[in-house]
């Protein structure tokens, strides 16, 4: 599983609070990246990290905020949270394979904005 | 930036048959193809891969195939069995680590 945690796992707020979700990975990657994954979308891009203060936005970066300060953990923050946020959330990295540069998956935050 | 097209959303078959998953991208600098199967409740998980400098590549029962000039690319999984009952994500990635992802087929294997 590349060493790749997320937290919380699960989490239910409501609209207008910040959230912060946290992923942390054990194998000194340089890339990280934060998708969302919704019904009918497939896997969207949120923010990537190519390294510690590097940062960089994806498809769907409005409403939200990163922020890589070690190269272990990189958050995802929510800072006013909408019910259109209610998602799942995957961190990953990037690592490289026999065949190339490629992307390996966190357990998943599941978050629901009331 | 790179688009990701992929079909059919929904495909169910007999145990034993064939399926096929087909994937379109729009990037002619896209050189790497990953293949993902994510189980209801779980991470996407890689399953196989290719790059663009072949044709074809297999693994036991599954195989994937690149067509660098149509740009598309397929996943064919044959004697499906009911473990292989998930959706699977195709994606693109070329230059500067972003990848890009289709949205998924759910794939149904009937016992």
């Amino acid at each position: 599983d590349a060493g790749i945690t997320q937290s919380p796992r699960h989490k239910v707020t409501e609209t207008g609070t910040p959230v912060t979700l946290r992923c942390h990975q054990t194998e000194n990657h340089r890339y990280m990246y934060w998708y969302r994954q919704d019904p009918g979308h497939g896997l969207r891009l949120i923010h990537y990290s190519y390294g510690v203060k590097d940062t960089d936005k994806g498809e769907v970066s409005d409403g939200y905020s990163v922020s890589r300060s070690k190269t272990e953990d990189f958050l995802l923050t929510l800072e006013s949270a909408t019910s259109s946020q209610t998602s799942v959330y995957f961190c990953a990295i990037s690592e490289m394979n026999r065949e190339g540069e490629t992307q390996y998956f966190g357990p998943g935050t599941r978050l629901l904005v009331l | 930036g790179e688009n990701v097209e992929q079909h059919p959303s929904t495909l169910s078959v007999q145990e034993g048959d064939s399926a096929v998953i087909k994937c379109t991208y729009s990037d002619s600098a896209s050189n790497y193809f990953p293949w993902y199967k994510q189980e209801l409740g779980k991470r996407p998980q890689l399953i196989i891969d290719i790059r663009s400098n072949v044709g074809e590549k297999k693994d036991q029962r599954i195989a994937v195939t690149l067509n660098k000039t149509a740009k598309h690319f397929s996943l064919h999984i044959t004697e499906t069995q009911p473990e292989d009952s998930a959706v699977y994500f195709c994606a693109a990635s070329g230059t500067g680590n972003q990848f890009y992802f289709g949205t998924g087929t759910s794939l149904t294997v009937i016992p």
